[in-house]
């Protein structure tokens, strides 16, 4: 079963403005992590931000958000004023707290337009 | 930051032969490393545990005997991809959990772009 489903292959947004990444998740498990990254054509994985399924509020990073809505297991991630640098594949992950592994989302590509 | 480098970063292969992937933790001790496999425009999908001192814990469905995992030291683990194939033309990446981060989070390798002829 899929762990993590991100539905948005891809998405446009105009330079300056707010986007909304999709993310949802599955596990049984009460304590786990969610985690967003962030891959640009170069390849390299940048984090971005992490939700712990214990924190009571939603994570934020500068102008990255996390909008965690628990009973509906979606870990949304909010990126403000979009720069044209943020056109990249963002990838959403859920770390297994037994055994550290972490499983990544399909991933949503970012195109921001200036 | 945890620093996580691979080596080589690109490497082009004819099939048959066998090629080696370094992953090494550059100011921390990794008792634990990951690899992935990104294939283009797709996901990355977890291929095996490697864990030092130990053997490594492969994923269903990865051949344990096409890529072998070595972890000789707290800093290093390396990915061998046995008698290569063009099919396994991929983005390998390797990960380290960082312990001593307020998140856990994995540090990720730059990854490494193989292309099997």
């Amino acid at each position: 079963a899929q762990k993590i489903t991100q539905t948005q292959p891809g998405m446009f947004v105009q330079e300056k403005e707010a986007v909304t990444l999709d993310c949802t998740y599955d596990t049984s498990d009460p304590s786990y992590g969610l985690f967003w990254y962030k891959q640009p054509s170069s390849g390299e994985m940048i984090f971005l931000i992490y939700q712990g399924s214990y924190d009571q509020q939603n994570a934020t990073e500068g102008r990255y958000s996390l909008n965690f809505q628990k009973a509906r297991k979606s870990a949304n991630l909010v990126i403000s004023a979009s720069q044209l640098g943020d056109s990249a594949m963002y990838f959403c992950a859920m770390r297994e707290p037994n055994f550290n592994k972490f499983y990544f989302g399909s991933g949503t590509k970012l195109n921001v337009k200036p | 930051g945890a620093v996580v480098s691979q080596h080589p970063s690109w490497v082009i292969c004819k099939s048959g032969t066998s090629v080696k992937i370094e992953c090494r933790s550059l100011d921390f001790q990794a008792t634990t490393m990951f690899w992935y496999r990104q294939f283009p425009k797709q996901s990355l999908m977890l291929m095996a545990t490697s864990n030092e001192g130990s053997k490594a814990t492969y994923e269903q469905g990865v051949e344990k005997d096409k890529f072998l995992i070595n972890h000789a030291s707290l800093t290093l683990s390396t990915l061998t991809v046995t008698s290569a194939h063009p099919e396994d033309s991929s983005f390998y990446i390797c990960s380290a959990p960082g312990e001593l981060s307020s998140y856990n989070e994995q540090f990720f390798g730059p990854g490494t772009r193989l292309t099997v002829l």
